[in-house]
């Protein structure tokens, strides 16, 4: 398994606000994704963040909005900017990890954000 | 894109009782993981079984099993001697290479609810 530690767990936001999201491995991993999971859905993926390149988003997912950092292979930071009502969701960090048995996923426990 | 579906949004079972939550997904490869999590109302993700497409055997985790049918391209998961703890949403996740570098996607999930 892996130890993923993220910070804060929630937070009470103001509309135009930014709000930055960390998220720390206890050990080196290539891949890392953050994942968004609006009140009562699914987890929807946000982006890839590999160290060292820029973060891959995914469809309807912009950088001006959702800045990611990835300074090394054990860290990484989502920023949610110009925070609205709609961005009100759990944002979750996850990483994967090669074992024996191949590829296993693992999150973090999330960050509950509520923007006024 | 890769899709997965859970038609099941709520399902129910007495404790000690066997329940069965299904999923299907729709993809073109061959290579690929399959995964069902648990998310209690602590909103933490957790890994349940993981099942890997070229297996043919089903994965099993103590009292969690899988029926993975491949050219069905069903997985369901099958929970026995039910406990109250079990009680979370479950997700139905896919995951391979192409797919973002092994990101998942998600089902709707299905609220499981365990009653006395």
């Amino acid at each position: 398994s892996a130890v993923i530690s993220q910070k804060p767990s929630r937070d009470i936001c103001q509309r135009g606000t930014s709000l930055t999201i960390q998220c720390q491995v206890d050990s080196q991993v290539t891949m890392m994704f953050w994942y968004r999971q609006q009140p009562g859905q699914s987890l929807t993926l946000i982006a890839t963040a590999n160290q060292g390149s820029e973060a891959t988003y995914e469809s309807g997912f912009v950088i001006d909005k959702f800045p990611i950092s990835r300074p090394n292979l054990t860290f990484s930071t989502l920023t949610v900017s110009n925070m609205s009502p709609e961005d009100s969701s759990i944002y979750l960090c996850s990483v994967m990890r090669t074992g024996t048995t191949g590829e296993k996923l693992f999150f973090g426990s999330g960050t509950q954000l509520s923007v006024l | 894109a890769q899709t997965v579906t859970q038609s099941q949004p709520e399902m129910s079972v007495q404790e000690a009782e066997t329940v069965t939550l299904s999923c299907t997904y729709d993809t073109s490869e061959s290579d690929y993981y399959l995964f069902w999590y648990k998310q209690p109302p602590s909103r933490q993700m957790i890994l349940v079984i993981r099942q890997e497409a070229y297996k043919q055997q089903n994965a099993t985790e103590n009292r969690f099993s899988v029926n993975f049918q491949k050219a069905a391209k069903s997985f369901s998961l099958k929970i026995s001697d039910s406990q109250l703890g079990d009680a979370a949403m479950y997700f139905c996740a896919y995951s391979s290479f192409s797919n973002s570098g092994y990101a998942l996607n998600f089902g709707k999930g299905t609220s499981l609810l365990v009653t006395p």
